[in-house]
């Protein structure tokens, strides 16, 4: 299978305990994105990769979330101190930069629940 | 403030006949768009996209209609068939995508009797 995978597909944890996911996107495509989506919402950018640069971060992004591509392949998000409200599913999405127009490929996500 | 407005939580039609789901942008500077479609505990799928030069994109049973004037768009599939049933959302972009970041609306639930 070619495309984006993501790990774990589910996590529950307690309040106040770090989590860490793992995105692989579609191995040629360069740009590497996460989205948050909660029950009723659509998918929320939280931020996104071109090769290892992180290019952009949305305010959802608190200074408890952090998220890496250490060598432009897969990608990291991990969540300090979880609270409640960190309850959601993670979506990863990959795109290959240089096109003029930007199909997004997701990944199955990651259910975060946190009790 | 939301961006993109998909008006209509849900929709029921009967399979062979049209869908027609809708989604509104207030964003100007938004020039692509794109329909996923979503099963539960699944990501999005791409289904189709459309840029601003366009009025019309068509891909099988798949149309997306772009009226920029209006800024509204609408995704016909025709005829709908029971395994259409899923959650649409709309997503728009600007700069064609290389801005990165897709605005997504909440989405429509669609479910196609037999």
């Amino acid at each position: 299978d070619t495309g984006v995978s993501q790990d774990p597909r589910h996590k529950i944890t307690k309040r106040g305990q770090n989590v860490t996911f793992r995105c692989d996107p579609i191995s040629e495509h360069n740009r590497l994105y996460w989205y948050r989506q909660t029950l009723g919402q659509g998918p929320e950018f939280l931020t996104y990769f071109q090769n290892e640069a992180q290019l952009e971060k949305s305010r959802l992004l608190s200074d408890r979330f952090s998220a890496e591509r250490p060598k432009g392949s897969f990608s990291t998000l991990e969540i300090q101190r979880t609270e409640q409200g960190d309850s959601a599913m993670y979506l990863c999405a990959s795109s290959l930069a240089g096109l003029f127009y930007n199909e997004q490929f997701f990944g199955p996500g990651t259910r975060l629940t946190v009790l | 403030d939301q961006q993109v407005k998909q008006n209509s939580p849900s929709l029921s039609v009967q399979e062979g006949r049209i869908s027609i789901l809708n989604c509104d942008y207030t964003n100007s500077m938004f020039d692509y768009f794109l329909w996923y479609k979503k099963y539960p505990a699944e990501g999005p799928t791409f289904l189709i996209s459309i840029s601003s030069i366009k009025d019309k994109n068509e891909d099988g049973r798949f149309t997306v209609f772009l009226n920029k004037s209006a800024k509204h768009l609408s995704l016909h599939i025709v005829p709908s068939q029971p395994g259409d049933s899923a959650v649409y959302f709309c997503a728009a972009s600007g700069r064609g995508g290389s801005q990165g970041n897709l605005i997504f609306g909440k989405g429509t639930k669609l479910s196609v009797k037999p």
